[in-house]
């Protein structure tokens, strides 16, 4: 069974702060998803990395794919206010199917 | 154009009824997914359909759940004889295809049910 371990799972931090967020697993994954959720949406995809080693930049936010493919983490610059919500990273599985990591509920206070 | 949606986006029953969730996925998309969020296990996968394909249907955890996608569009998951640890946020989500990581699955706003 694949699984990925997400840690923290609880951050609160002041505006400005940097934070860091990882994503373990013992099985390697062909690709892997970060995404954010909101309180009643459903998670909206931010980045897909699938090369090991690759490392990609959308704004503030960095990500990063091991060079095994099985661990991640997501780093953000200077948190903001907008930042607050709750991260998700995902493996994909056969089919697309998503193995989700348990999240990491971020709050960012001004 | 127009997203994901699911209904009703709440639904609250009584232990031991049925019920019917439905998802509407985005036109076109061939691959369609159904995920169960829960505070104690996170977000699971429970069963996918890509086309006229047999669904896997390996994340389902018991029989008292089953899903149907009718026409290639619409899917409706049910579950039969609820029990108080089926009350979680279903979530729906579609995709364009089912090959290539680069394929987003959308996800729709999800569906909370609460069993009494």
């Amino acid at each position: 069974t694949q699984l990925l371990e997400q840690s923290p799972q609880f951050l609160s931090i002041q505006e400005g702060e940097n934070l860091t967020v990882y994503c373990n697993s013992s099985s390697v994954f062909s690709s892997l998803q970060w995404y954010r959720q909101e309180p009643g949406e459903g998670p909206v995809l931010l980045v897909t990395v699938v090369t090991g080693g690759e490392v990609k930049k959308l704004k503030r936010l960095t990500f990063q794919f091991g060079d095994a493919r099985k661990d991640s983490s997501l780093h953000i610059t200077a948190a903001q206010p907008g930042d607050t919500g709750l991260y998700l990273c995902a493996g994909v599985g056969w089919g697309g199917k998503l193995i989700f990591g348990q999240g990491t509920e971020l709050s960012v206070k001004p | 154009g127009a997203g994901v949606s699911q209904s009703p986006s709440n639904k609250v029953t009584e232990k031991g009824k049925d019920v019917e969730l439905r998802c509407d996925p985005i036109s076109g998309h061939t691959a369609l997914y159904w995920y169960r969020q829960s505070l104690g296990q996170g977000l699971e996968f429970l069963i996918y359909f890509q086309g006229n394909s047999a669904p896997d249907k390996s994340g389902l955890p018991s029989d008292r759940f089953s899903a149907e996608r009718t026409g290639g569009s619409v899917s409706t998951l049910t579950i039969q004889r609820t029990q108080q640890e089926d009350s979680a946020v279903y979530l729906c989500a579609s995709r364009l295809g089912h090959r290539g990581p680069a394929y987003e699955q959308y996800f729709g706003p999800g569906t909370r049910l609460t069993v009494t």
